[in-house]
């Protein structure tokens, strides 16, 4: 069974300050997925990573995908109220297989 | 873009009664779709992947039989839940595969169920 393990599970911080949050694994993934759930809507889906070592940038977030594609992290820059939600990373072990869901990182960012 | 489409947003339903979630892909033909459950500021856990024109393959734990799948067209598939008690009260989320987007994986708006 794969796992993704991910970190922090909850985060409070301040508007305008820098977060990042972390998903791993022991397995290798062909994709990973980085998602954004607001209470009672589905995920909405941010980036997909399919490259060892890819870096996409999406405003102020950025997204890495580890080089050997077992790890990926997420970084938000001066967070905003706006931002608040739940974060979930999911990784995919072929191109249309399932997907393993992290445990979620729920972000609350104060005013 | 692919767009997925849940029905109904939310249901109440009496303890014993059975009721019935579609998941219809818009714009795109889905050959797999998945069905998660998913607890307040937890995760999505996936229940069973839902194959058209075949049986539903469940997780482990899953009970098939509480938790009927029918994926019967290319667009639809419906997840019901059989004899619901208040412990199934829960958001349910299904999601699909749109091969003519790489694969991507779109998430319906979920369906909220209380068991009363």
């Amino acid at each position: 069974t794969q796992l993704l393990e991910q970190s922090p599970q909850f985060l409070s911080i301040q508007e305008g300050e820098n977060l990042t949050v972390y998903c791993n694994s022991s397995s290798v993934f062909s994709s990973l997925q980085w998602y954004r759930q607001e209470p009672g809507e589905g995920p909405v889906l941010l980036v997909t990573v399919v490259t060892g070592g890819e870096v996409k940038k999406l405003k102020r977030l950025t997204f890495q995908f580890g080089d050997a594609r077992k790890d990926s992290s997420l970084h938000i820059t001066a967070a905003q109220p706006g931002d608040t939600g739940l974060y979930l990373c999911a990784g995919r072990s072929t191109n249309a297989g399932k997907s393993t869901f992290g445990d979620g990182t729920t972000l609350t960012v104060k005013p | 873009g692919a767009v997925v489409s849940q029905h109904p947003s939310w249901v109440i339903c009496k303890s014993g009664t059975s009721v019935k979630i579609e998941c219809r892909s818009l714009d795109f033909q889905a050959t797999t779709m998945f069905w998660y459950r998913q607890f307040p500021k937890q995760s999505l856990m996936l229940m069973a992947t839902s194959n058209e024109g075949s049986k539903a393959t469940y997780e482990q734990g899953v009970e098939k039989d509480k938790f009927l799948i029918n994926h019967a067209s290319l667009t639809l598939s419906t997840l019901t839940v059989t004899s619901a008690h208040p412990e199934d009260s829960s958001f349910y989320i299904c999601s699909a595969s749109a091969q003519t987007a790489g694969n991507t994986i779109y998430f319906g708006e979920g369906s909220w169920l209380t068991v009363v």
